[in-house]
């Protein structure tokens, strides 16, 4: 079946550090990929998506390329801030499965001043 | 920013007590999800619709049971909720399939 795998957490940086959050996927059909990132308290709100083979997403700074060949989609950051403490969250669907997403385990990230 | 909303955003219960969480949104979005998320963070579809009278359940067996009478209504109710209901349920919506899905503020319910 189709499913996320995630770094696992937690992460600790120091601010200003560079940031990378692996993720890889398998999946039947040709998935549209994401990340979501929750806050504490809140519930998930999306930072970028990718819906086709070489497509970088990128947001806040933030950016991840759906690779493919090596079925993955890399969270990046050049620098990142006390502000980024939250757990982020890789997740596919594929159309024609009920529009369901799969996530990752989810990998804390804590950054420190 | 997204128009969904879910109350209560806490509850804390007792045993074999009848609850039903609120999720609405302003959107005009055909699909709505309900996801279960565990202490340990992994979140499961346990329910979700394609648009007004249609339910399916989703990946992970659930005891709750939702309704879509309205479009911006999804409704998940417990009929006599246990301690091992005790989570976080996050209401999400989207357009399509395979579109981006908005998430709710969730709501953390504590069964004692």
């Amino acid at each position: 079946g189709d499913s996320v795998t995630q770094m696992e957490g937690p992460v600790t940086l120091s601010e200003e550090a560079f940031l990378t959050i692996n993720c890889t996927y398998t999946a039947t059909g040709y998935p549209s990929l994401f990340w979501y990132v929750q806050y504490p308290g809140e519930g998930l709100q999306l930072l970028l998506k990718a819906t086709k083979a070489d497509d970088k997403g990128s947001n806040k700074g933030f950016e991840a390329t759906y690779r493919k060949e090596t079925t993955s989609f890399h969270l990046e950051k050049g620098s990142v801030q006390v502000s980024d403490s939250a757990v982020y969250f890789c997740a596919l669907t594929v159309y024609n499965q009920g529009g369901k997403l799969i996530f990752g385990q989810g990998t804390e990230l804590s950054v420190k001043p | 920013e997204a128009d969904i909303y879910q109350t209560p955003r806490y509850l804390v219960i007792g045993t074999g007590k009848k609850i039903t969480l609120e999720c609405s949104q302003t959107m005009g979005h055909d699909k709505m999800y309900w996801y279960q998320q565990d202490p340990g963070m992994e979140l499961h579809l346990i329910h979700y619709s394609y648009g007004v009278n249609s339910t399916e359940k989703g990946d992970l067996s659930s005891e709750s049971t939702v309704s879509r009478i309205r479009t911006e209504h999804f409704p998940l109710t417990l009929e006599s909720a246990r301690p091992s209901h005790t989570s976080q349920y996050l209401c999400a919506s989207s357009f399509n399939e395979a579109d981006t899905q908005y998430f709710g503020p969730g709501t953390r319910l504590t069964v004692l």
